[in-house]
């Protein structure tokens, strides 16, 4: 158990809606990552918030978008949903040291769009 | 920007055995860090190990070790007496920067499927 924790697990839902997948970091991480693995992306780095404040941005479309709140939980929104946005999510946490990152991921929330 | 890559997209080892996977990057930060992760069936990310790219020493964990050659950015993880475990996808990620994040976050090669035979 990474310490990662994101909800839902498993989510369908259909082209056109909204969902939101939310994390709880590891206790006493400050970042927060968010990810997307599907078939044929391979692991894609969507957006970093670092205690509450955006701070790297990676190939996340407009269509989606995540903060970060004052307990440090993580959500990410994603809106209009395509088929092609099936994918696994995962969310991953770090604490900035002295010696740099050590990132950990949670298990994942698979979306299926139908 | 970073890459990653990762040329054996299978690897077959017998149980008891030794394998190493390949994993060769490019970046222009002076400071990064470099990983390996475990994802089984189940699609957890697991860390593996990590490595600091200013250390010379090479990264070990238990049955995992990793041969970092900095000059020639590779960085190749070893696992000594493979284990049914240790079946699984294995990618080799970088991660730029003493504080991290910068543009890329973690830059993930495409994985190397590793079968165990018994």
């Amino acid at each position: 158990d990474s310490g990662v924790t994101q909800t839902p697990k498993h989510l369908i839902t259909a082209t056109g809606q909204r969902v939101t997948l939310r994390c709880s970091p590891r206790s006493g991480d400050l970042s927060v990552y968010w990810y997307q693995q599907s078939l044929d992306q391979g692991l894609q780095f969507l957006i970093q918030y670092y205690n509450g404040e955006e701070r790297a941005k990676g190939n996340i479309l407009e269509r989606f978008s995540a903060q970060q709140f004052p307990d440090l939980h993580s959500e990410l929104n994603l809106s209009s949903l395509e088929l092609g946005d099936s994918a696994l999510y995962f969310c991953a946490s770090s604490v900035e040291t002295g010696s740099g990152n050590t990132i950990y991921f949670g298990e994942g929330s698979w979306l299926t769009v139908v | 920007a970073q890459t990653v890559t990762q040329s054996q997209p299978e690897m077959s080892v017998q149980e008891a055995e030794t394998v190493t996977l390949s994993c060769t990057y490019d970046t222009s930060e002076s400071d990064y860090y470099l990983f390996w992760y475990k994802q089984p069936p189940s699609r957890q990310m697991i860390l593996v190990i990590r490595q600091e790219a200013y250390k010379q020493q090479n990264a070990t964990e238990n049955r995992f070790s990793v041969n970092f050659q900095k000059a020639a950015k590779s960085f190749s993880l070893k696992i000594s007496d493979s284990q049914l475990g240790d079946a699984a996808m294995y990618f080799c990620a970088s991660l730029g920067g003493r504080r991290g994040g910068g543009a890329d976050g973690l830059t993930f090669g495409k994985g190397t499927h590793l079968i165990i035979q018994p």
